[in-house]
């Protein structure tokens, strides 16, 4: 069973569009992280969302908790070349000491 | 301050053989969490050691084991190869913040043949 749903699987767009990735449970997390991932490399943290409500902005990435701290978006405004990865969000259970993986978005932006 | 390190980067292997893969986490960094990650399951989880103990552990045959030194440097090890274990090995390690936040090595892939 999977905790944590992101939609889309797969994304692919034309460079300047918008987009939005959405990671949605029926579980209640203490907080919730984004990463993203480039090929050949680890997952790299983006930001962690903890109040239900809040949200981040990471330059022209926003990104928000849902309001029940069950879900979270990623919006991308003007997305470029250079944002083409795997995003993956991640929820923290047990007082953070066990996190629950998306099965990610593989976005990609072409030219 | 230096990353996570993870040795080695690429490995290939037969089935029935064993692996052992390392992991040296960030210098004061106490947890390290080992993930596979492939195509079709994504990232899932192994297990975590803290301070030489696992801390929790994932839903993988006992085929993986894993082990946690005193300078807190990881090794996790597969035994009788399967076609399936082929995929990233990824370790992460975590400090103290209460939101827990990994950070990831860049993984070693295994390819069983």
């Amino acid at each position: 069973t999977q905790l944590l749903e992101q939609s889309p699987q797969f994304l692919s767009i034309q460079e300047g569009e918008n987009l939005t990735v959405y990671c949605n449970s029926s579980s209640v997390f203490s907080s919730l992280q984004w990463y993203r991932q480039e090929p050949g490399e680890g997952p790299v943290l983006l930001v962690t969302v903890v109040t239900g409500g809040e949200v981040k902005k990471l330059k022209r990435l926003t990104f928000q908790f849902g309001d029940a701290r069950k879900d979270s978006s990623l919006h991308i405004t003007a997305a470029q070349p250079g944002d083409t990865g795997l995003y993956l969000c991640a929820g923290a259970i047990q007082g953070a000491q066990k996190l629950v993986f998306g099965q990610g978005t593989r976005l990609t932006i072409n030219p | 301050k230096a990353g996570v390190t993870q040795t080695p980067r690429y490995l290939i292997k037969t089935r029935g053989q064993q692996v052992t893969l390392s992991c040296s986490p960030i210098s004061g960094h106490r947890s390290v969490s080992w993930y596979q990650q492939t195509p079709g399951q994504g990232l899932q989880f192994l297990f975590e050691y803290f301070s030489e103990t696992q801390r929790n552990k994932g839903n993988f045959p006992g085929r993986f084991s894993g082990r946690q030194f005193s300078n807190s440097r990881s090794e996790m090890n597969v035994s009788t190869l399967e076609l399936g274990d082929s995929a990233l090995y990824l370790c992460a390690s975590r400090g103290e913040s209460r939101t827990g936040e990994l950070f990831f090595g860049e993984g070693s892939r295994l390819t069983v043949l």
